[in-house]
């Protein structure tokens, strides 16, 4: 079946624009997590959500990140006044959750570069 | 508040030699223990993961890891490695708090380069 998605898969912005990365989980997977990959660090957890519960926000770095949900499907991760520190491989991620699946299945990324 | 680390971050092997990588991690609660691995240009897949029982979980491509509670760590191994290995491996927790809230916690990653 079809895995998750991510588009686009390459953006190139100017410092001080909004950008907006949007992820399209598995058919069906209740949980969506963000996660950002720095060039030579690990996965940084940004944000999760659960049905139509409230969202862990704890790892989003500054009030310039959001991100939503809509219909507990789509997610969007937007960016307002990038800078160039916000340079990442942004990561999706959705897993099922019931029945004790926890794994989290990967879309293959938003490469964003701020110049 | 869990940490994983990873020990090496680049392992050159030859083929057909084995390899271990190393992960340890801290935590107050009990978790569950993940490796990913990341091809060039390719997004995480899931090579093996610990949730309970027996503490030696095998995986695709002939990975196997073995959880030692005591040591808090969760070593990857493989006993003859390929070319087509050649990756970034990550070591990853996710806390066992009771919630349904799984996000994981990654280590730096470690570069595998199997080289002929």
């Amino acid at each position: 079946g079809a895995g998750v998605s991510q588009s686009p898969s390459n953006k190139v912005t100017e410092k001080g624009k909004d950008v907006e990365l949007r992820c399209d989980p598995i058919s069906g997977h209740t949980a969506l997590y963000w996660y950002r990959q720095r060039l030579g660090q690990g996965l940084e957890f940004l944000i999760y959500f659960q049905g139509n519960s409230a969202p862990d926000k704890s790892g989003l770095p500054s009030d310039r990140f959001s991100a939503e949900r809509t219909g507990g499907s789509v997610s969007t991760l937007t960016i307002q006044r990038t800078q160039q520190e916000d340079s990442a491989v942004y990561l999706c991620a959705s897993s099922l959750v019931a029945g004790g699946s926890i794994t989290q299945y990967f879309g293959p990324g938003t490469r964003l570069t701020v110049l | 508040a869990q940490s994983v680390t990873q020990l090496d971050s680049q392992v050159p092997v030859f083929e057909e030699a084995p390899v271990e990588l190393r992960c340890n991690y801290s935590s107050s609660v009990s978790v569950y223990l993940f490796w990913y691995v990341q091809y060039p240009n390719q997004g995480l897949q899931l090579l093996l993961k610990y949730l309970s029982g027996s503490t030696l979980v095998k995986g695709i491509n002939g990975f196997e890891a073995e959880f030692n509670k005591s040591q808090t760590s969760f070593h990857l191994r493989k006993p003859s490695v390929h070319i087509s290995d050649t990756a970034e491996y990550f070591c990853a927790v996710s806390e066992n708090s009771g919630g349904s809230n799984y996000k994981l916690t990654f280590g730096k990653g470690t570069l595998l380069t199997v080289n002929p």
